[in-house]
């Protein structure tokens, strides 16, 4: 079974500064990559995906996140964070063999300090 | 459209009481799912479905049951209700297994078991 791991559980940033949270998963075969953001009491959004191609991939929100296949790596970017990008980040994994179900990683996360 | 309702967004059971978190999507999708979050923990898949008639357990199913009548309606029962069941829970749904589907979710329903 895969599993998803995200390495910060919280992260406390100043407005303007740069945001990479990393995650990393266990699978060994074809994967489908996610990472969702839940702002303060509301439920999960997709902030981009993953499914193949360019290994960098754009998101909403000025997000990007960068796939690397060597290193089951899938970290999340954001050169210049917003007051409003505090939320809880979750990384998530579909193995494609195991059907379109999501692994999900324990989340971070973001405090923005204004 | 609506996407996703969940109902009740709150609720407070005593130990042992039973009840439903009911889900429906209007999104015409095949694969339904419930999942239940805890602090630190991400996301864990309870029950999922298919399809109308079909439905697998996930990660986490004890103590919970789910039915599939309808594509639309994805239910999902506390027979008897245990602390251990206080969490957020969150249906999803998305077309299908291939590459490329990407799931939704609903907006949660928040349950403490006292």
């Amino acid at each position: 079974a895969q599993s998803v791991s995200q390495h910060n559980h919280h992260v406390i940033l100043s407005e303007a500064a740069s945001l990479e949270l990393g995650c990393n998963y266990s699978y060994g075969g074809t994967v489908n990559l996610f990472w969702y953001v839940q702002y303060p009491g509301q439920h999960l959004q997709l902030l981009l995906k993953y499914f193949s191609g360019d290994p960098l991939v754009k998101g909403i929100k000025g997000f990007e996140a960068e796939f690397i296949k060597s290193k089951f790596s899938f970290n999340l970017r954001k050169p210049s964070v917003q007051w409003s990008d505090t939320a809880e980040y979750f990384c998530a994994v579909n193995a494609i063999a195991a059907g379109n179900k999501l692994t999900f990683g324990g989340g971070t996360r973001v405090l923005v300090k204004p | 459209n609506a996407g996703v309702t969940q109902t009740p967004k709150f609720r407070i059971l005593k130990i042992g009481q039973s009840m439903t978190l009911q889900c429906a999507q209007d999104m015409n999708h095949n694969y339904m799912y419930w999942y239940r979050q805890d602090p630190g923990m991400g996301l864990k898949l309870i029950y999922y479905s298919v399809g109308a008639g079909i439905t697998d357990k996930g990660e986490v199913p004890n103590g919970y049951n789910v039915s599939r009548s309808t594509t639309e309606d994805f239910p999902l029962r506390l027979e008897l209700a245990a602390p251990s069941q206080t969490s957020v829970y969150f249906c999803a749904s998305s077309y299908g297994q291939s590459s490329g589907n990407t799931i939704y979710f609903g907006e949660g329903s928040w349950l403490t078991v006292v």
